[in-house]
């Protein structure tokens, strides 16, 4: 089983609709949960960190996490073409705080 | 304040060689680290520095070496190169490197071995 999982994709949603991505996690001591989007040929950006069950809301971002199930979410509301990106999802498992571990990423794409 | 910044942006090397790639950190970052991004394996953690001590290891062979200097800029060096460490070798700083302290990544170097 692998530390953090996300489908590949592709996740093909229509320009306004909502998009959801998901990931789940292996450790149960995990604390710190990040969304990065990567475009093509780019480098990772940050889009949310989430650390307590619950949601987190950002604009049109909002991180889910359920630490019960090990499973953290990313909705993007009102997608845009520009949100066309690979998303990672990153944890930091138990007793290594400065270290990320990733998943493979999904890739979104958002049509016209 | 200005993001993180890595040097060069683009490499060529053959089989054999070694390669020294650097990454300043953002102002004020103690901590950096260090991944390697393929197709097949997607971001892998190399190594983490804070404060000129490496703290935190991945599982990559020692031909794998880094270190930091006082002003908090670290370099990476790659030995006797190999064809699979053809990758997107990125640095990402953070304050502290602590559990809540986020990564911001800089631009990247894209190591091509021939």
């Amino acid at each position: 089983q692998k530390e953090v999982e996300q489908n590949s994709g592709p996740l093909s949603v229509p320009e306004g609709a909502i998009a959801s991505l998901n990931c789940t996690y292996s450790d149960r001591g995990s604390q710190s949960f990040f969304w990065y989007r990567q475009y093509s040929g780019k480098s990772p950006e940050l889009i949310m960190s989430i650390y307590s069950n619950g949601d987190k809301e950002d604009g049109r971002f909002t991180a889910q996490l359920n630490k019960a199930s090990q499973y953290v979410s990313l909705l993007i509301r009102d997608s845009q073409p520009s949100d066309s990106a690979t998303y990672l999802c990153a944890v930091t498992l138990t007793g290594t705080a400065s270290k990320l571990t990733f998943g493979t990423g999904t890739r979104l794409q958002v049509t016209l | 304040k200005a993001g993180v910044t890595q040097t060069p942006r683009y490499l060529i090397k053959t089989r054999g060689q070694q390669v020294t790639l650097s990454c300043s950190p953002i102002s004020g970052h103690r901590s950096v680290s260090w991944y390697q991004q393929t197709p097949g394996q997607g971001l892998q953690f190399l190594f983490e520095y804070f404060s000129e001590t490496q703290r935190n290891k991945g599982n990559f062979p020692g031909r794998f070496s880094g270190r930091q200097f006082s002003n908090s800029r670290s370099e990476m060096n790659v030995s006797t190169l190999e064809l699979g460490d053809s990758a997107l070798y990125l640095c990402a700083s953070s304050p502290q490197g602590g559990l809540a302290d986020t990564q911001y990544f800089g631009p990247g170097t894209r190591l091509t071995v021939l």
